[in-house]
């Protein structure tokens, strides 16, 4: 299985502002995706990210609001855009098949004020 | 939706007894996969069980799916302290993973 990485593992941000999240994949692989996690709440897929193609994202999900940016087979980045509190969530990455078992990074836990 | 639902959202077992967990779908999937988060922090893979499978052990877990009542359960068999973490059933069918609620196990030494 993959090794992942996340940066930041934590932040606390302002209402109005975006961040970056960043993950890394220790081998490359080629697909990413991107899961939400609110709040005591189940994950919820934001997008896949395919290397050299735009992300596909589900429903309720768009890309002026979480940008991704795949530039090789082993990274990813997200961009959470104009946040509001509603944000606030555990942020993952994760690789591996489409329709089979992923693995996932640590996550990143967003709070926004 | 095919979302899966765990049942119990949540249970408290003592150190060595067994742990188990169901999750019920609402669609034909391709396969059903269970995951183990501490913490809040990432999910771990635990198994994956394919639709024309019943059931599937690793270690001290085993996992039975039904189809025909669209549902699954994860056995958890001497239960340890470590153990303690939320379970998530996931289910791909033309979709990749759609994860339950999940159920959150503490164990007690």
């Amino acid at each position: 299985s993959a090794v992942i990485s996340q940066k930041p593992s934590r932040d606390i941000c302002q209402r109005g502002t975006s961040l970056t999240i960043q993950c890394q994949v220790d081998s490359q692989v080629t697909m990413m995706f991107w899961y939400r996690q609110q709040p005591g709440q189940s994950l919820t897929l934001i997008a896949t990210a395919n290397q050299g193609s735009e992300a596909t994202y589900e429903s309720g999900f768009v890309i002026d609001k979480f940008p991704i940016s795949r530039p090789n087979l082993t990274f990813s980045t997200l961009t959470v855009s104009n946040m509001s509190p509603e944000d606030s969530s555990i942020y993952l990455c994760s690789v591996g098949s489409y329709l089979g078992e992923q693995y996932f990074g640590p996550g990143t836990r967003l709070t926004v004020t | 939706s095919q979302q899966g639902e765990e049942d119990p959202q949540a249970l408290s077992i003592q150190e060595g007894e067994n742990a188990t967990m169901n999750c019920s779908y609402k669609t034909s999937i391709n396969n059903l996969q269970w995951y183990r988060q501490n913490s809040g922090r990432g999910l771990v893979h635990l198994i994956l069980i394919r639709s024309n499978e019943r059931e599937k052990h690793s270690g001290r877990l085993r996992v039975t799916l039904d189809t025909s009542k669209k549902s699954s359960s994860l056995l958890i068999t001497a239960s340890r302290a470590a153990d303690t973490a939320s379970y998530f059933c996931a289910t791909t069918g033309n979709t990749p993973l759609v994860f339950g609620k999940g159920t959150r196990l503490s164990v007690i030494a």
